[in-house]
């Protein structure tokens, strides 16, 4: 079955501090990947993409995610973290069928100042 | 340019009733997808259409239903609401059905009573 798996419901860091936001896939084939992220009662923004390429992909606001095949990971990092970040975060996979992106549940990240 | 419009913003109705969200997509775009966000949850699939056709449906019931114009703006229909319709609605628009990005617009946030 398809599926994704944010495993960190919530996160704290500290401002400055890096981030790593974890997210693991079940996907038949190679899935195109995507980061989005939600401010309260807000919609859903494009963090960044995969579809191919570099496995190392850059996105806005200084985040990026590396793609690992081996692991079926998608992980998303960022060195320094800034108190506008502390948002909801998901991880999405599709490849095309009918245009369904299967979401994983998101990740709270709350910043300490 | 504007991003992908919805409309109503929010949204109360009581059991039984029938509601309608609307979607304006990215200029140039011709497909729209829809989801259903239920608090603490990710996206999930409703439809997306595309060229005024449907191109691909989730795990849904028939209440839901869902048409698009010749101006590639669409509708999502919910018909005797359930307390459980209780979410947030997004619209998504893409420039092409399939393996496209998927742009979210704010949502619309119905609350069933």
């Amino acid at each position: 079955a398809q599926s994704v798996t944010q495993p960190d419901i919530h996160i704290t860091v500290s401002e400055g501090a890096s981030l790593e936001l974890r997210c693991n896939y079940s996907y038949g084939a190679t899935p195109y990947l995507f980061w989005y992220v939600q401010s309260p009662g807000q919609g859903l923004q494009l963090l960044l993409k995969y579809f191919s390429g570099d496995t190392l992909v850059q996105g806005i606001k200084g985040f990026e995610a590396e793609f690992k095949r081996s692991q079926s990971s998608f992980n998303l990092r960022k060195p320094s973290v800034h108190w506008s970040d502390a948002a909801e975060y998901f991880c999405a996979v599709g490849r095309g069928q009918g245009g369904k992106l299967i979401f994983g549940q998101g990740t709270e990240l709350s910043v300490k100042p | 340019d504007a991003g992908v419009t919805q409309s109503p913003t929010h949204l109360i109705k009581t059991r039984g009733q029938q509601v309608t969200l609307r979607c304006s997509p990215i200029s140039g775009h011709k497909s729209v997808s829809w989801y259903q966000q239920v608090l603490g949850q990710g996206p999930q699939f409703i439809f997306q259409y595309y060229e005024k056709e449907e191109r691909g449906r989730g795990n849904f019931p028939d209440r839901f239903s869902a048409r698009q114009f010749p101006n590639y703006s669409s509708e999502l229909n919910v018909n005797a609401l359930l307390l459980g319709d209780s979410a947030l609605y997004l619209c998504a628009s893409s420039l092409l059905a399939g393996e496209e990005t998927q742009y979210f617009g704010p949502g619309t946030r119905l609350l069933v009573l």
